[in-house]
């Protein structure tokens, strides 16, 4: 099956601790995406990156870091800066820029809740 | 910068009606715009990308529409169904410094009564 997977998909984390999402995609997409989405409010960017060892800050960034060292897999650390990280956080990829159709896909998704 | 808008936020309707999901952009120099739908707790489904250069494009009982020039689009449901209750929401990518980001509306909360 060609997806994109997250995990974990509910994450606790204690105030000043650092956590790690998972997002691993199996589309061979060059571009993959970490948005945030709270309630009432459309999909933020965080981090995007358009190809392997690249990205760039979305609209969001602070408080967040990322890597793409391989191509399959992008992972998001959301650090004690961020001082507010309770939220939904939706990892999506897509063929990437160039490409005819550069259609989006989205993972399932990991809640975080800070306690 | 984008903005996106959809119009209603909110919708219930009796099953078996025919109902149209509104987005509008601002900036209409986009290459394609795409719905997804999402229910809740989960993540976004691609129902249909538009290319710049079409008018529209359909699958199944969803009909999608693009006007570029007036930044809209529109999201058409035939025959609506409880299974399609969820939020529907559209999305527009910009090219900005050589990299594009997407831009999603809020969405429209659709219910769909039995």
């Amino acid at each position: 099956d060609g997806g994109i997977t997250q995990s974990p998909k509910y994450l606790f984390r204690k105030e000043g601790q650092n956590v790690t999402l998972s997002c691993e995609q199996n589309l061979n997409h060059d571009a993959m995406y970490w948005y945030r989405q709270d309630p009432g409010q459309g999909l933020r960017l965080i981090y995007y990156s358009q190809i392997v060892n690249d990205f760039q800050k979305g609209d969001i960034a602070e408080g967040y870091s990322v890597s793409r060292e391989k191509k399959e897999s992008f992972p998001l650390t959301v650090t004690s800066a961020q001082k507010n990280p309770t939220a939904f956080y939706l990892c999506a990829s897509s063929p990437g820029q160039g490409t005819v159709r550069n259609e989006q896909f989205f993972g399932p998704g990991t809640r975080l809740t800070v306690l | 910068k984008q903005e996106v808008t959809q119009i209603p936020a909110a919708l219930s309707v009796p099953e078996g009606e025919n109902l149209v999901l509104n987005c509008s952009f601002t900036d209409s120099a986009i290459y394609n715009l795409q719905w997804f739908r999402q229910d809740p707790g989960k993540g976004l489904t691609s129902l249909l990308l538009i290319q710049s250069s079409q008018r529209e494009q359909t699958s199944g009982r969803l009909n999608a529409s693009l006007d570029k020039s007036s930044g809209r689009s529109t999201l058409y449901i035939a025959a609506s169904q409880p299974g399609d209750s969820a939020t529907y929401l559209c999305a527009v990518p910009l090219v900005s410094g050589g990299y594009q980001k997407v831009t999603f509306g809020i969405g429209t909360k659709l219910q769909v009564i039995p």
